[in-house]
């Protein structure tokens, strides 16, 4: 069983600039959740995305944008980029079909914006 | 809105010592709750979790947690730490509607052999 994974590992932009943020979700699951954790914080929901549509929004900028594809993986966008965008982003996947939607989360990004 | 407090941020400990880390949700319906660990340099893993039945939930690892519903509490419990316990904790509830986590800020656990 192949984990959740996250690319790429860390990545340096300057404010204004826009990022791309991909994830493969585990095998076997349906749905991915994205969280973003800033430096002493606990992770804050952005999005979720279920069947390739935005399922869930947490309090985010519409400058925070997502995809999902068919074979599950996803992306988050970031655009125009801020100094407080700087954070860990944390990729989760979960099947609809497990009760409480159970989430496994992949090892991150570290994004620090300059 | 929904919230999830930890009340100790940062706990040191020798080894051998017993743990209890404080949660709190807000959530008064359904609840679902979590207990996260992060171990340095590591992603997040479930430690345990509690949905419905007996209130005092076994996790990995000798970790134990017990749902108080007066209380709205989900405490962590290891009776004897090791020094591989050293991690970021992080509570965290489903929210009602769609399934989003709501974490807490996290405690820092140092454990000193």
């Amino acid at each position: 069983e192949t984990g959740v994974t996250q690319s790429p590992t860390h990545l340096i932009k300057t404010r204004g600039q826009q990022v791309t943020l991909r994830c493969s979700s585990q095998s076997g699951h349906n749905t991915v959740s994205w969280y973003q954790q800033a430096l002493g914080q606990g992770p804050q929901f952005i999005f979720q995305y279920y069947r390739e549509e935005e399922n869930g929004r947490g309090n985010f900028p519409p400058r925070f944008s997502g995809l999902q594809f068919p074979n599950y993986s996803s992306e988050l966008n970031v655009n125009a980029l801020e100094l407080d965008d700087s954070a860990l982003y944390l990729c989760a996947s979960s099947s609809s079909r497990t009760r409480g939607n159970e989430q496994f989360f992949g090892p991150g990004t570290r994004l620090t914006v300059l | 809105a929904q919230s999830v407090s930890q009340h100790n941020h940062h706990v040191i400990l020798s080894e051998a010592a017993s743990l209890e880390l404080g949660c709190n949700y807000s959530y008064g319906g359904t609840v679902n709750l979590f207990w996260y660990v992060q171990y340095p340099g590591q992603h997040l893993q479930l430690l345990l979790k509690y949905f419905s039945g007996d209130p005092l939930v076994k996790g990995i690892k000798g970790f134990e947690a017990e749902f108080i519903k007066s209380k709205f509490s989900f405490n962590l419990r290891k009776p004897s730490v090791q020094w591989s316990d050293t991690a970021e904790y992080f509570c965290a509830e489903i929210s009602g509607g769609y399934n989003k986590l709501i974490f807490g800020a996290g405690t820092r656990l140092a454990v000193h052999p």
